[in-house]
């Protein structure tokens, strides 16, 4: 089946630590996104990317880094210079519709 | 960056009851979408709507795109114990850098009792 896929589910990353989250999508999708959830404030932008090779910043991109050099992944890096990464994190690609297809998100927990 | 208007932030239901929240807006969006959540899942997309004033249903749900473009609403009747979870609603600007990017709301957590 077409969809997204985001691993791992559960991530716990120490202090001073990089982790990358993966974010694989079989769909064809050109844009791919990266948004952060936090309790009581929605979802918020972190990067997008439209095209293999090239991505934007979102809202929220300071302490984080991407790539894409390849259209099916997106991966998302959370660098140590991320103060508070503790958060719910939700990868998306972009359909005819103009609707979202998001992937079952990774939970990120530092220890 | 913009931000939505999500109202109410929470709310307690009796199976049977019908539901609605709405969302506001200062800027004006071409897309609003409405999105629902389970817990520890992404969310999913409930209802896209694409026209000011249009009017749309899926199942139980109703969804309407304000005619100033500024606003929308979800109704949710009859509601069941399967639609818990968080609701969002979401705009969209089409053209421009800001390709596909969507402005979501805060979030409606919903909880049916039986």
């Amino acid at each position: 089946d077409g969809g997204i896929t985001q691993s791992p589910k559960y991530l716990f990353r120490k202090e001073g630590q990089n982790v990358t989250l993966s974010c694989e999508q079989n769909l064809n999708h050109d844009a791919m996104y990266w948004y952060r959830q936090d309790p009581g404030q929605g979802l918020r932008l972190i990067y997008y990317s439209q095209i293999v090779n090239d991505f934007q910043k979102g809202d929220i991109a300071e302490g984080y880094s991407v790539s894409r050099e390849k259209k099916e992944s997106f991966p998302l890096t959370v660098t140590s210079a991320q103060k508070n990464p503790t958060a719910f994190y939700l990868c998306a690609t972009i359909d005819r519709t103009y609707g979202y297809t998001f992937g079952s998100g990774t939970r990120l927990t530092v220890v | 960056g913009q931000q939505l208007n999500q109202s109410p932030q929470s709310m307690f239901i009796q199976e049977g009851e019908d539901v609605s929240m709405n969302c506001t807006s200062s800027s004006i969006f071409n897309t609003w979408l409405w999105y629902k959540q389970d817990p520890g899942e992404g969310p999913v997309l409930l209802i896209a709507l694409y026209k000011a004033g249009e009017l749309t249903s899926n199942g139980r749900l109703t969804a309407q795109f304000g005619i100033t473009r500024k606003d929308s609403f979800l109704n949710i009747s009859a509601s069941i114990p399967s639609d818990v979870g968080i609701y969002f609603c979401a705009g969209r600007n089409a053209g421009g850098t800001s390709y596909g990017k969507l402005t979501f709301g805060q979030g409606t957590i919903l909880t049916v009792h039986p």
